[in-house]
This record gives C-alpha cells, sequence and structure tokens, in this order.
C-alpha cells in the first residue's frame, strides 16, 4: 500500500513569491492535514480537509490557504512568502476518526526554503 | 489551553536504559492521546495511543502511564536501544475526529 506522498520534496522560494505543496492521501482516507515543523517548534497545525472542506483551521495568517480535490489529495498555498515561513511542512491523512490503533499517517514533507 | 508541554527537549540513556518523557496538558476535554516517533528525514508515525480511562497501557517496550487528576502523560520506554534514537512527540486531541495537538517534541539518543 502506498503511504502519504507529498511533492516537492524541496522547494525554494524568495520572499514574496507564492509556494504550492501538494499531498496524496493513502486510499480510503478522507482526512488531509498540514502541520508546519519549523526547527525547535513542534509540529504547528495548519489546516484540516475532509471530504473536499476546510473543517478546521490553526492559528496562521489568511495567506497559508488550501483546498482538498475530489480525489482527496490536497494543495497547501502560501502567498507572500516571509522568511520565517522556512519549515518543513507535513501533510498527513485518516480516516475521519482515528482511534488506538489508527492515527495519522504522514508523509516525508516537503522542505520549504525562503530566501 | 489547547498546549500539551512536553520534557525533556533531549534525552541521553545508555542502551539498556529506561527512557522516560513526560507531558502535561490544561484542557480537560482532551481525550485521546497518542504518541508519535519521528526519525531524521522522515515523518512523525503512531507508536502507542491511549484514552483517560485508562491508567496504563503497554506495547512491548513502550508503556504509557496516564493521570487524569494531575492532567499528566508519560512514556516509558524500557531496554532502549540505538534503534529507539528519534524525536519523538506527545498529543492530545478533543475526540478522535479533531485535530490532533502536539507537544514540542524530545530528541531521545540511546548511546551504546
Amino acid at each position: 500500500e502506498a503511504g502519504v506522498t507529498q511533492s516537492p520534496t524541496h522547494l525554494i522560494k524568495t520572499r514574496g513569491q507564492q509556494a504550492t505543496l501538494r499531498c496524496s492521501p493513502i486510499s480510503g482516507h478522507t482526512s488531509v492535514y498540514w502541520y508546519q515543523q519549523a526547527l525547535g517548534l513542534g509540529l504547528q497545525f495548519l489546516l484540516w480537509y475532509d471530504e473536499g472542506e476546510e473543517r478546521n483551521r490553526g492559528n496562521f495568517p489568511p495567506r497559508f490557504s488550501g483546498r482538498q480535490f475530489p480525489n482527496y489529495s490536497s494543495e497547501l498555498n502560501v502567498n507572500a512568502l516571509e522568511l520565517e515561513d522556512s519549515a518543513l511542512y507535513l501533510c498527513a491523512s485518516s480516516f475521519y476518526y482515528v482511534d488506538l490503533n489508527y492515527g495519522y499517517t504522514f508523509g516525508s514533507g516537503t522542505r520549504l526554503t525562503v530566501v | 489551553q489547547q498546549q500539551v508541554k512536553q520534557s525533556p527537549q533531549s534525552l541521553i540513556v545508555q542502551k539498556g536504559g529506561i527512557s522516560i518523557i513526560n507531558c502535561a496538558y490544561e484542557n480537560t476535554a482532551f481525550d485521546y492521546f497518542p504518541w508519535y516517533q519521528q526519525f531524521p528525514g522522515k515523518g512523525p508515525a503512531l507508536l502507542i495511543a491511549i484514552r483517560p480511562d485508562v491508567s496504563e497501557k503497554k506495547e512491548g517496550r513502550f508503556t504509557i502511564s496516564f493521570n487524569k487528576s494531575a492532567k499528566q502523560f508519560s512514556l516509558h520506554i524500557m531496554d532502549s536501544q540505538p534503534g529507539d534514537s528519534a524525536t519523538y512527540f506527545c498529543a492530545a486531541s478533543i475526540t478522535s475526529y479533531d485535530k490532533v495537538i502536539f507537544g514540542p517534541g524530545t530528541s531521545l539518543s540511546v548511546i551504546p
């Protein structure tokens, strides 16, 4: 079974540009979550999509946005990039419910560097 | 109130020793507490999870201890091995279908 795939693996952008990150969930998973992992700050929740709808949003500015497509894949868009947006962006997928045996399945992330 | 606190930030344990990572939370509405393990260059992976109606859960060398009244929970890794060297995140969510809030992580190094 294929895992969660994220593309690109690495992305270098200039301050002020836009970045688009993509995520393909595990087959059968309807929920996709985006997290930002900045150095020393752990995983910060960004966005949650399920069945094409945005279910929840973390404490990030509106220039962080995304969407989920009918095949449940998702993309994260970051507009007007700032230097502090440099981080590892992790996508996770799950069934709508998580439980003791089935949690999130994470991809390996997209390393975004803003210069 | 949504925060999950975790300590220590880093931990060095000798092979065969016990690794202990502690976490605390404020929101009593949390009812799902997973632990994730992350190796360098990989995304986190679910290690073990517990609900607050259970005080302890053991899976192999990994044990979660849960103290509901103190709003604290901990991960114990018995007979720690070099292959256990990774970053460990405790986490919590309000329901089975809400976002998971992660602690800041503990970098564990198990030395021979």
